[in-house]
């Protein structure tokens, strides 16, 4: 389908190693986003992509997570020397253009459990 | 952005409209009011969203209030698979994306 991608669906790490969770927007949307998901909890931002550009990371929780979008379409999640707290559902969500009055679109998140 | 306040859980029989309230009473005149839901396992679902005046789509319509203070969602004939979390968001109208900020939603249940 034309919907976002999200790959691994389902992600296990021992804890210390680095992991990487890529996402596939939907085509031509502009602006991306990622989300973390505790179990039992709405989803919390993380941080936002306009193109290439990261527009703000302030939900990055420590600077063990990096995100990345190089070329302006597919985007990386990466967190280094992995902890147990970080055990979630990272989602991953694109729209259209900037703006408050577009909608985003998600996808179904990787399962990331950390042992 | 405002704060939204919905009830934890809500049933309804299949066949049913599904009416999901939502209060945003500290909501501005530039925010926006979106709703999506999310179905076990799978990411969150955009249904509609609204800044003044009612909207309707193909899978909802969204009643806000003249005093924009509340909403409320009607799912028109409820099935089975529109069991999920319903979540409500106020959204700031900016030029600029903005997140969104998930509360915890309505669990709601159709029931056969």
């Amino acid at each position: 389908g034309a919907g976002v991608s999200q790959s691994p669906r389902y992600k296990v790490a021992k804890r210390g190693q680095d992991v990487a969770l890529r996402c596939d927007p939907i085509s031509g949307h502009v602006s991306l986003f990622w989300y973390q998901q505790a179990l039992g909890q709405g989803p919390e931002f993380l941080t936002y992509f306009q193109n290439e550009a990261q527009l703000d990371k302030s939900g990055l929780p420590s600077d063990r997570f990096f995100a990345e979008r190089p070329e302006g379409s597919v985007s990386t999640l990466k967190i280094q020397r992995t902890q147990q707290e970080d055990s979630a559902v990272y989602l991953c969500a694109s729209s259209l253009r900037g703006g408050s009055n577009q909608p985003q679109h998600f996808g179904d998140g990787t399962r990331l459990s950390i042992l | 952005d405002a704060k939204t306040t919905q009830p934890p859980s809500m049933d309804c029989a299949e066949g049913r409209a599904a009416n999901l309230p939502c209060n945003h009473s500290t909501i501005s005149g530039n925010e926006y009011v979106y709703w999506y839901r999310q179905i076990h396992s799978q990411g969150p679902q955009y249904i509609i969203h609204g800044l003044k005046n009612n909207e309707t789509n193909e899978m909802a319509s969204l009643i806000i209030t003249e005093d924009r203070k509340s909403s409320t969602l009607i799912l028109p004939h409820a099935t089975l698979r529109d069991t999920a979390v319903y979540y409500c968001i106020v959204r700031a109208n900016s030029g600029s994306a903005r997140q969104l900020t998930f509360g915890s939603g309505t669990q709601l249940t159709v029931l056969p």
